[in-house]
């Protein structure tokens, strides 16, 4: 089983539309939680972290589930402008200097 | 602010020539750095790491290595290029017991 598993996508959506990604984890002891965006043949870009509680930034809601070990982001109104792909990360050492990154999903938004 | 500077953004190389890649960060003392290796339509794998000046740690055995000659400089080499080294190298940073990574511009090497 992989540390960090997430659905390749591609997800097509139209504008507008409101869509969901879920990861999953394997440790479960993990600590943190983050949401990173990679743009085509670009560097990764923090998104958002992910806190218990579960946090929003405008359009994007994240949320974490430790009972079954998953969390997930949600884009409401989808821009073309989310078009990219969304990279799950959670530390798994307890040091917390090691993050190991999802395959990330692909997100396509469509006029 | 703090920044990350990679280079070059792109290299291509004949197999069995030597590499090196640069990384420095500024704005910041003593931050953790890392190199990753995406190779195309896959995820990140963690080469190696450092907390320290001279303290690298490496994830993945191969004919690659790091070196951290100063606080803020991590350097990425080879002696000998495999087809197999092509990728997309990206270096990274964080604070002192901070989780959170910052990444470089990357930089996309082709072994030809």
């Amino acid at each position: 089983r992989k540390e960090v598993e997430q659905d390749p996508g591609p997800f097509n959506v139209p504008e507008g539309a409101t869509v969901a990604f879920n990861c999953t984890y394997s440790n479960s002891a993990s600590q943190s939680f983050f949401w990173y965006r990679q743009d085509c043949r670009k560097e990764p870009k923090l998104l958002m972290s992910v806190y218990s509680s579960g946090n929003e930034d405008g359009r994007f809601t994240a949320q974490l589930n430790r009972a079954s070990q998953y969390i997930s982001l949600l884009i409401r109104d989808s821009k073309l402008s989310d078009s990219a792909t969304y990279l799950c990360v959670v530390n798994l050492d307890n040091a917390g200097n090691m993050l190991t990154f999802g395959g990330g999903t692909r997100l396509m938004v469509k006029p | 602010s703090q920044t990350i500077h990679q280079w070059p953004a792109t290299l291509v190389q004949p197999v069995g020539s030597p590499l090196s890649l640069e990384c420095t960060v500024e704005g910041t003392s003593n931050p953790n750095l890392y190199w990753y290796r995406q190779a195309a339509g896959r995820g990140l794998q963690l080469l190696f790491y450092s907390v320290g000046i001279g303290q690298i740690s490496s994830e993945v055995p191969q004919n690659l290595s790091a070196s951290r000659p100063q606080d803020r400089q991590f350097i990425l080499s080879s002696k000998k290029l495999l087809l197999s080294d092509s990728g997309f190298y990206l270096c990274a940073w964080s604070g002192i017991g901070g989780n959170i990574q910052y990444f470089g511009a990357g930089t996309r090497l082709s072994v030809l």
